[in-house]
Formats: structure tokens, C-alpha cells, sequence
């Protein structure tokens, strides 16, 4: 079955200091993973897909299938990093698109 | 690129009271629609997706219904709200015409039964 775990409800950082956003998959096949990001106020929005392999607003994640992971990433935090993030997993067209529970990144100044 | 209108924006029932939530779609044909619910700490529960007009699968069991009467409107419903159906509702769309994998969300719906 699909599962898509995130461990951290909370992760809370200085600005400048690195983060890591865990996420960890199980599925039998070749999924896609993405990450999405909800800022304060506004809809949830696509922030990066593995097979991109593109950094965005400074953030990278690689996807590992040997640990069925997909760690989000950025060496420098900002406090405009600051949201709710959510990792997720698409198996297939019509396979469905399901969600890890989300880390709220908190940056301080 | 897909644009979702959902509403309402926000919604006050009470207990018993049947439930109608809309959500439609632009840009796109034949997309895959989902709805979820959001809430703190359980991040975001899939509760229906179709992938096609009247075809809708369900998730978990609960007090809620979905339908997709045309290929870009997907309705959320209930013949009776409970309590614990509060909660913050958002649909999303993906796929489709373009193949694009990408799921685009809803500005979701606030429902509060009272």
C-alpha cells in the first residue's frame, strides 16, 4: 500500500541555519514524489517533483530508493521558508496522490 | 495551467443538516479530482478521487459522500452533519489532458458544525 510518512510535525531553525525536512515512502512500484509547501494565508502549491531534479527558492530534495526516502533540503534558512510542508507520493495517471501528515518549518531571525 | 474554484470559502451547519460543497475546474479535461480534508497534526487525509465521471473511490468510511456529475465538477456531500465532520475541506485536481502530474488545490472550505 501507499504510505508516505513524515516523522516532524514541528521543525523550528535560526535563519542561516541548514535544514532537512524528512520523509520516508513505501510503495511497490516507481512512484513519483513531490513536495508542496502552504504558506501562511494562501493555497497549497507545488514546490518541487523528484524527476525535475531543479532547485527551488534554494531548496533540493533526492529521492533514495534504497531507504525510500525524499529528504527536502536547504543549506541557509529564511524566515520567509517559514510554512507547513507536505510531502507526497503519485503511484501511476490514475493512481491516487496521497500526503505524509506535514512539518510546520518555523525560521527565526 | 488548472485553475480550481471551490466554495464556499466558509460554512457554519448545523448538527443534521445536509451538506453540499462544490469545486470546479478550468484549464483542463479528464483531470483526476480528489477531496481531502486538512486538519492539525493528521496533515492531509484523502477521503475521495475520481478519475473520471461517476466514477469516485473512498478512503476511509465516514458520514460523507462525493460525486462527479461532469468531468470538471466534483461535489462533496452529507444527508446529516455530525460534529466531528468539522474540519477544513480542500479539493485538487491533477493530471488530465497534459499529463501533468502536478496537483493544483482548492482555496478550501472552512465548515464548522454546530
Amino acid at each position: 500500500a501507499q504510505r508516505v510518512t513524515q516523522p516532524e510535525k514541528l521543525l523550528s531553525v535560526f535563519k542561516g541555519a541548514p535544514v532537512e525536512l524528512k520523509c520516508n515512502y513505501s510503495y511497490s512500484g516507481s512512484p513519483e514524489l513531490f513536495w508542496y509547501v502552504q504558506y501562511s494565508r494562501q493555497r497549497l502549491q507545488l514546490l518541487l517533483r523528484h524527476i525535475s531534479r531543479e532547485s527551488i527558492k534554494g531548496f533540493t530534495a533526492d529521492l533514495n530508493k534504497g531507504e525510500t526516502s525524499f529528504h527536502l533540503k536547504k543549506p541557509f534558512a529564511q524566515e520567509e521558508d517559514s510554512a507547513m510542508y507536505y510531502c507526497a507520493l503519485n503511484g501511476g495517471n490514475t493512481d491516487k496522490l496521497i500526503f505524509g501528515t506535514g512539518t510546520r518549518l518555523q525560521v527565526f531571525p | 495551467s488548472q485553475t480550481i474554484h471551490q466554495w464556499p470559502a466558509t460554512l457554519v451547519q448545523p448538527v443534521g443538516s445536509p451538506l453540499s460543497l462544490e469545486c470546479t475546474v478550468e484549464g483542463t479535461s479528464n483531470p483526476n479530482l480528489y477531496w481531502y480534508r486538512q486538519a492539525a497534526g493528521r496533515g492531509l487525509q484523502l477521503l475521495f478521487y475520481s478519475v473520471g465521471i461517476g466514477q469516485i473511490s473512498s478512503e476511509v468510511p465516514q458520514n460523507l459522500s462525493a460525486s462527479r456529475p461532469q468531468d470538471r465538477q466534483f461535489i462533496l456531500s452529507s444527508k446529516k452533519l455530525l460534529l466531528s465532520d468539522s474540519g477544513f475541506y480542500l479539493c485538487a485536481c491533477q493530471g488530465g489532458e497534459f499529463m501533468n502530474t502536478e496537483a493544483f488545490f482548492g482555496q478550501g472550505t472552512r465548515l464548522t458544525v454546530v
